[in-house]
């Protein structure tokens, strides 16, 4: 079975500055993609940024950008110029290949503060 | 957009009853939802996949007849806790696949906050 690691439960940054997240998997398939996904105060889950296996290209959106070691089964995530409104949960998620179905499975999760 | 919606957002029951929560696409179809649990200050855990015109596929350590599940149709999925007692409460998040070209990306319902009595 999949499992996701996420090794810091808090993280704290100063507004504007940068902070990476940490996501560690482990997986015998090669084919998959994976996730973070953000869960404000609201609880809603929100997504990040996306990362499919096959792409030696790191995913970026905006502010936020992963750095993706397929090798290494690592998947971290920075965010860049970190404003007030990104103090969340953050969850990573992995997701099989095509065959493997649509299911989530997601890591402990990291509390991240942003300080003004 | 897409969007999935639930109901209710908040309810508070006695213990020994039963409530039903629903899970809705909006403006698309899903033949799979999912449920999961949260409880405070912890990650999603799957309790079931909720397939539509089958049975739903529970989780190891899930009581299928516990948390009835049913997929009416292409657009509804709901969940019920039968006989709930307290160890219940917590908050209930469905979710569901983003159509075609959204490489396994879900969409995800506000959540229910259960608190049994």
């Amino acid at each position: 079975a999949q499992t996701v690691t996420q090794s810091q439960p808090e993280m704290s940054v100063q507004e504007a500055e940068t902070v990476t997240l940490s996501c560690t998997y482990d997986t015998s398939e090669s084919d998959y993609y994976l996730f973070w996904y953000k869960q404000p105060p609201s609880r809603q889950m929100i997504l990040v940024i996306r990362q499919e296996a096959y792409k030696q290209q790191n995913a970026t959106e905006n502010r936020f950008s992963v750095n993706f070691q397929k090798a290494a089964k690592s998947f971290s995530l920075k965010i860049s110029d970190s404003q007030l409104g990104d103090a969340a949960m953050y969850f990573c998620a992995y997701r099989g290949g095509y065959n493997a179905g649509n299911m989530l499975t997601f890591g402990g999760g990291t509390r991240l503060m942003v300080k003004p | 957009g897409a969007v999935v919606s639930q109901h209710p957002s908040r309810v508070i029951c006695k213990s020994g009853t039963s409530v039903k929560i629903e899970c809705r696409s909006l403006d698309f179809q899903a033949t799979t939802m999912f449920w999961y649990r949260q409880f405070p200050k912890q990650s999603l855990m799957l309790m079931a996949t909720s397939n539509e015109g089958s049975k739903a596929t529970y989780e190891q350590g899930v009581e299928k007849d516990k948390f009835l599940i049913n997929h009416a149709s292409l657009t509804l999925s709901t969940l019920t806790v039968t006989s709930a007692h307290p160890e219940d409460s917590s908050f209930y998040i469905c979710s569901a696949p983003r159509p075609t070209g959204g490489h396994g990306e879900q969409y995800f319902g506000p959540g229910t906050r259960l608190t049994v009595t």
